[in-house]
């Protein structure tokens, strides 16, 4: 059974530019949420994704973007990138009957230049 | 608001040492609370979770009680190996909200 899977695994842009990162959920898993991870620091909530809707957003600009797929699949887009926005970026699967129980991913490695 | 505080590292141990990382938890309702670790370079790994109140979640040889009478849910563990060296993080979720994590623990286990 595949678990969380993330692509790519890192990425390096310069400032200005847009970034796409997807991630497949846990087979059985209908809900993805995204996190970000600064360096030393704890995974900060971006949005959670549900039947293809954004159910829930945390404290992040309309720079940050998301998408999810009929096969529960999703996207998170980042537009006009800042140095700020170098980080981990974490993907986590839920079943919605248990999604406080999240089971992440590798991570995306972002690196803004 | 909703908060999760958890002791601020690094922790280093001997190896067969105990192990102890605190971890308080502010919330409004009734969370569920959870510890993960991440080794070097990779994502979070879940390690146990309590669902609610005098719950003891436990994996590994790794425990933790959900105390609400302290707003608690401290990680133990009783003789750490050189293997546990990662980073902790203890975390919440209500239901229908996200996860609210900790800043992380960083431990180091040496033999």
């Amino acid at each position: 059974d595949a678990g969380v899977t993330q692509s790519p695994t890192h990425l390096i842009k310069t400032r200005g530019q847009q970034v796409t990162l997807r991630c497949s959920p846990k087979s059985g898993h209908d809900t993805v949420s995204w996190y970000q991870q600064a360096l030393g620091q704890g995974p900060q909530f971006i949005f959670q994704y549900y039947e293809e809707e954004e159910r829930q957003r945390g404290n992040f600009p309309d720079r940050f973007s998301g998408h999810q797929f009929p096969n529960y699949s999703s996207e998170l887009n980042v537009n006009a990138l800042l140095l700020g926005d170098s980080a981990l970026y974490l993907c986590a699967s839920s079943a919605v009957v248990s999604y406080n129980e999240q089971f992440f991913g590798p991570g995306t490695r972002l690196t803004v230049l | 608001g909703n908060s999760v505080t958890q002791m601020e590292g690094p922790v280093t141990l001997s190896e067969e040492a105990f192990l102890t990382i605190n971890c308080t938890y502010t919330a409004t309702g009734y969370p569920s609370l959870f510890w993960y670790v991440q080794y070097p370079g990779e994502g979070l790994q879940l390690l146990l979770k309590a669902t609610k109140a005098d719950d003891k979640g436990s994996n590994k040889g790794f425990e933790a009680t959900y105390r609400k009478e302290t707003t608690s849910f401290h990680l133990e563990k009783g003789s750490v190996q050189v293997s546990d060296s990662a980073v902790y993080f203890c975390a919440m979720g209500e239901a229908g909200t996200a996860l609210i994590f900790g800043k992380g623990t960083t431990l180091s286990v040496s033999s």
